[in-house]
């Protein structure tokens, strides 16, 4: 069965310093990878996504992730944080040798950047 | 505009009261979905459809029904059987294919009073 952990509840980063975000995955086959963010009250605004090709992928708002097969993760990365990007941050994954498999949420992190 | 609508964005409800969420979408997305999220939690999913006039059970569908009668619309419906309905629902699509993002509404607040 496929599954996408957060181990991390809470990631707190000052202004201007990198930002990570983990996740790791599990599945069967070829997993295709996903990040959201949600801010409060609203609905998910997608990020960026891993189907195939490099391994660095690039998306909204200055951030990338990088897929590592051999970990299987999936970690989110920003060079320099944004106070605005505080928010709630969730992969997800799918198993990509079938369009009927489902996508699976990680519980989220919560990005906090302080001035 | 294109997106996925819902509607209302809050909505109260009396105990042993059913209530429907309304979704439309017009992204000509063959796929919807159905999640639930509680406060600090993860989402759960409750139901999709890939196609018209077909839809399955996700995880926590007991309590909750659905339909599926046209392309763009995907309306959710909390039961009175529903024991903890108060929660954030989230309205989401996709074009079919496992590779294709999916694209969530603004959600909608359900509270039971």
């Amino acid at each position: 069965a496929q599954s996408v952990a957060q181990p991390e509840d809470q990631v707190n980063v000052a202004e201007g310093n990198p930002l990570t975000v983990k996740c790791t995955y599990s599945v069967s086959g070829n997993p295709y990878l996903f990040w959201y963010v949600q801010y409060p009250n609203r609905g998910l605004q997608f990020l960026l996504k891993y189907i195939t090709g490099d391994n660095l992928v690039k998306g909204s708002y200055g951030f990338e992730a990088e897929f590592n097969k051999s970990q299987t993760s999936f970690h989110l990365k920003k060079p320099s944080a944004l106070v605005s990007d505080s928010a709630l941050y969730f992969c997800a994954v799918r198993e990509g040798y079938s369009s009927a498999s489902k996508i699976i949420f990680g519980s989220g992190t919560r990005l906090s950047i302080r001035p | 505009d294109g997106g996925i609508t819902q509607s209302p964005k809050y909505l109260f409800r009396k105990e042993g009261q059913n209530v429907t969420l309304s979704c439309e979408q017009n992204l000509n997305h063959d796929a919807m979905y159905w999640y639930r999220q509680d406060p600090g939690q993860g989402l759960r999913l409750i139901y999709y459809s890939q196609i018209v006039n077909d839809f399955q059970k996700g995880d926590i569908a007991e309590g909750y029904s659905v339909s599926r009668e046209k392309k763009e619309s995907f309306p959710l419906t909390v039961t009175s059987a529903q024991k903890n309905p108060t929660a954030f629902y989230l309205c989401a699509s996709s074009p079919s294919g496992s590779g294709n993002t999916i694209y969530f509404g603004e959600g909608s607040w359900l509270t039971v009073v």
